[in-house]
């Protein structure tokens, strides 16, 4: 069955870096877009990164520009988020997301169990 | 940029009906995705595209989208729809994903 787990999150000083992963397993991940969402505690939910299918384009929320990157590695069927100078803000529980797009309009099908990111003193 | 508006509370009693809005100027000219959230647990999409429904979603979930405004509607509500709902649009000026605040169904 389709399936995605995420990994590599846990307790960060602020301005410190982490790496997610994102395992995926079930479907032909080189045919996907992925994308990175997360949740802060108590809060709804925020967009941060996509990758196109080939990894040829990315996107970045404007809170992360320039401080996360988004990756893939096509042959281990794995997403990555590699996070910078990361801040207190950033404190959420990461999920990755499969998208569906068609007609112009993404939406996530599939999503992991999430990994959650603490950025404290 | 965009922004989608959501009420962040919303009751109703079982068996009745629940309509959760999503407002912005002219979302009727996009997709609007729904999400169900409960607590702990990551998000499932319950409609996609203004109105489709994925495969095991009930048919009590439906949407709607014109003008300023989509709405989930749960029809024949039960305790266990009891959820945070998130509505979700693509804006293609900004190639950015854009989430609603999300509405609290509390079911009475």
């Amino acid at each position: 069955q389709v399936q995605l787990v995420e990994s590599g999150g846990g307790v960060v000083q602020p301005g410190r870096s982490l790496r997610l992963s994102c395992a995926a397993s079930g479907f032909t991940f080189s045919n996907y877009g992925m994308h990175w969402v997360r949740q802060a505690p108590g809060k709804g939910l925020e967009w941060v990164a996509d990758i196109w299918y080939d990894g040829s384009n990315k996107y970045y929320s404007d809170s992360v520009m320039g401080r996360f990157t988004i990756s893939r590695d096509n042959s281990k069927n794995t997403l990555y988020l590699q996070m910078n100078s990361l801040r207190a803000e950033d404190t959420a529980v990461y999920y990755c997301a499969r998208d569906i797009y068609v007609s112009g309009s993404y939406y996530f099908d599939c999503w992991g169990q999430g990994t959650l990111v603490t950025v404290s003193s | 940029s965009y922004v989608l508006t959501q009420p962040p509370s919303v009751s109703v009693a079982p068996g009745k009906t629940a309509r959760i809005t999503c407002g912005e100027n002219n979302i009727g000219g996009k997709s609007v995705h729904w999400y169900q959230q409960k607590p702990g647990q990551a998000p499932v999409v319950v409609i996609y595209y203004d109105t489709d429904r994925p495969s095991g979603i009930p048919e009590r979930f439906s949407g709607s989208n014109s003008g300023n405004t989509a709405t989930l509607t749960i029809s024949r509500v039960e305790a266990g729809d009891e959820a945070d709902y998130y509505c979700q649009v693509w804006d293609s000026n900004s190639n950015h994903v854009v989430f609603g605040g999300g509405t609290k169904l509390t079911v009475l």
